[in-house]
């Protein structure tokens, strides 16, 4: 299996611009998250969907930032319009549903906003 | 509400010492417990688990054990090598869902 797949790796940006990064969950997983690391704050989930829905998005942290899950292999996390501060490494992880607490990760978007 | 806390780093240790890594946690009803490990550039892997109180997680030469007499689930390794240079992370399950409660993770160093 591939894994869990994110892009772009890599994305910089100016402020005001819109960022939009994308995750292929783990083929048969029904859950997907997607977490932003900053040294700051540390790991923070954004939001989770099961089976395509949204199931908790009390992390993510404005009305800039937007997710969407329109088919079981695919995610995207909208940012728009970007700042300086969500400078962040955003992480996409999937797991099945047994055992559901196994998360597996992917290799995470480094996005820097000028 | 359920929380992690675990000890800050970054801790600096010599290859072939011992690693210690303290966790506690509160939590209602009874969570199962993990450890993850991020290495430089990566995103976070599992590095072992327990479900039930006094499980042994094991993995890699990692062990930590469920205790909830002290809501605890410490990790430990016997021998460090350079390439446990990483970020390790602990976490809980909610119980009711299938969220994961992580701490703010500590950075070890191994030097050779």
């Amino acid at each position: 299996d591939a894994g869990v797949i994110q892009s772009p790796r890599h994305e910089v940006t100016e402020m005001g611009q819109e960022v939009t990064l994308r995750c292929k969950p783990i083929s048969g997983h029904d859950y997907l998250f997607w977490y932003r690391q900053t040294m700051m704050r540390g790991l923070e989930l954004l939001i989770y969907f099961n089976n395509n829905v949204p199931i908790d998005d009390s992390g993510m942290p404005e009305d800039r930032f937007s997710a969407k899950m329109p088919n079981a292999s695919f995610s995207t996390l909208k940012i728009q319009p970007s700042e300086p501060r969500d400078s962040a490494v955003y992480f996409c992880a999937s797991s099945a549903a047994i055992p559901v607490e196994t998360q597996y990760f992917g290799p995470g978007t480094r996005l820097l906003v000028l | 509400g359920n929380s992690v806390t675990q000890m800050e780093g970054p801790v600096t240790l010599s290859e072939e010492a011992f690693l210690t890594i303290n966790c506690t946690y509160t939590a209602t009803g009874y969570p199962s417990l993990f450890w993850y490990v991020q290495y430089p550039g990566e995103g976070l892997q599992l590095l072992l688990k327990a479900t039930k109180a006094d499980d042994k997680g094991s993995n890699k030469g990692f062990e930590a054990t469920y205790r909830k007499e002290t809501t605890s689930f410490h990790l430990e390794k016997g021998s460090v090598q350079v390439s446990d240079s990483a970020v390790y992370f602990c976490a809980l399950n909610k119980a009711a869902g299938n969220k994961l409660t992580f701490g703010g993770g500590t950075r070890v160093l191994v030097k050779p």
